[in-house]
């Protein structure tokens, strides 16, 4: 399977303790793309980067919050002190550069994160 | 804020028949997407617009991008039980970020 992969897909924590998620793209994408979803709300956009760097972020991306991407390969998200409001799906996406097709990202199956 | 308004919010129909959904925006976009999402899973890309008055299909899924750039529409011909799930009109452009709408739940009764 080529797709993005995600790790964990789901992730029980307890309020206060520190998390990381992982982001596998597609291998060629050069654009990687964190994502945030509620229940019953659509995904909201988090920050993104081209190859190692990160280029936006949006306000929803508290202090506490922090991206890398090492190698412009794999991405982290990391969450620290979490709060029971961090609790959502949170969505990796990837796209490439160059073609008229770049907004076309293409999604991987989340990270479920329940904070207790 | 950019805001993308998708009717129905839900539908409930019988298996064969056909499914029409569409997306309204304040704003023009140069891009309009159309995904699907399973319950637990990430958003699948169905079918991607990038001129206006432009007519896509993809099997049993026809969308369009409006002549006006502030909305398209997603039709779904002869549904099946597997067509289940959330449709989301999406917004991309020079911002990079995807903007997206606020869902259709569709449910298909075999």
């Amino acid at each position: 399977d080529t797709g993005v992969s995600q790790d964990p897909r789901h992730k029980i924590t307890k309020r206060g303790q520190n998390v990381t998620f992982r982001c596998d793209p597609i291998s060629e994408h050069n654009r990687l793309y964190w994502y945030r979803q509620t229940l019953g709300q659509g995904p909201e956009f988090l920050t993104y980067f081209q190859n190692e760097a990160q280029l936006e972020k949006s306000r929803l991306l508290s202090d506490r919050f922090s991206a890398e991407r090492p190698k412009g390969s794999f991405s982290t998200l990391e969450i620290q002190r979490t709060e029971q409001g961090d609790s959502a799906m949170y969505l990796c996406a990837s796209s490439l550069t160059g073609l008229a097709s770049y907004n076309e990202q293409f999604f991987g199956p989340g990270t479920r994160l329940t904070v207790l | 804020g950019q805001q993308l308004n998708q009717s129905p919010q839900s539908m409930f129909i019988q298996e064969g028949e056909d499914v029409s959904m569409n997306c309204t925006s304040s704003s023009i976009f140069n891009t309009w997407l159309w995904y699907k999402q399973d319950p637990g899973e990430g958003p699948v890309l169905l079918i991607a617009l990038y001129k206006a008055g432009e007519l896509t299909s993809n099997g049993r899924l026809t969308a369009q991008f409006g002549i006006t750039r502030k909305d398209s529409f997603l039709n779904i011909s002869a549904s099946i039980p597997s067509d289940v799930g959330i449709y989301f009109c999406v917004n991309g452009g020079a911002t990079n970020k995807l903007i997206f709408g606020t869902g259709t739940l569709l449910a298909v009764q075999p």
